[in-house]
């Protein structure tokens, strides 16, 4: 079964402090991209950052980061020196490449506190 | 101006009305998603169509149809709204322009609230 897996329903983290969201996913294909997206209040759904399965490099873009552990399925998002925007629901996704279909997990409640 | 737009923004409806939610855009993805959020939920997939003459169902296509009129529009139609069909709506483009990590990049959402 495909399935991604956010443990933490809420965080909450201090003010220039780094942050790591936690997902971890299940697949049965051996190619697959992973996704991060931030839902803030307002609703839209912002993407983040992708690493796809045979990416060797971690990948970064600007505060955020993927720390990709294949081996154990995990692709948690690492956000460093947070910040009050940084406040918003985290989304974590799966493509597997056998088809275009998105899995998505059920989010992670991020609050930066001042 | 926004890539990817939905019409309306927010809708309130009554119960057995017909309501069509709109998706435009100027990225020129080939593939376009209606996805339905329910509060403190993720995304469940309605639908998806690759071109103009593909269109599939996802996951939750009861209650709902779809049409692709143009590569650059998609609408969603709920053809009898019920109560339960309150949620936020989002359109999602895909395509090779995605740097071919085919990511999907979402309009601003249209909230529907049925009475």
């Amino acid at each position: 079964a495909q399935k991604i897996t956010q443990t933490q329903p809420g965080m909450f983290v201090q003010e220039k402090e780094a942050v790591t969201l936690d997902c971890t996913y299940d697949t049965s294909d051996q190619s697959y991209g992973l996704f991060w997206y931030k839902q803030p209040s307002s609703g839209e759904m912002i993407f983040l950052i992708y690493q796809g399965s045979y990416d060797e490099q971690n990948a970064t873009e600007g505060r955020y980061s993927l720390n990709f552990q294949k081996a154990r399925k995990s692709a948690n998002l690492v956000i460093s020196a947070s910040q009050l925007g940084d406040s918003a629901m985290y989304f974590c996704a799966m493509r597997p490449f056998s088809n275009y279909q998105l899995i998505w997990g059920a989010g992670t409640k991020l609050i930066i506190k001042p | 101006d926004a890539d990817v737009t939905q019409t309306p923004r927010n809708r309130i409806t009554k119960t057995g009305k017909r309501i069509m939610l709109e998706c435009s855009q100027t990225k020129g993805h080939d593939r376009m998603y209606w996805y339905r959020q329910d509060p403190g939920l993720g995304l469940q997939l309605i639908y998806y169509s690759f071109d103009v003459k593909d269109i599939n169902k996802g996951e939750i296509s009861d209650g709902y149809s779809v049409s692709r009129q143009a590569q650059a529009k998609f609408s969603l139609s709920l053809e009898s709204a019920i109560p339960n069909q309150t949620a936020l709506y989002f359109c999602a483009t895909s395509g090779p322009t995605s740097g071919g990590t085919d990511t999907q990049y979402f309009g601003p959402g249209t909230r529907l609230t049925v009475l």
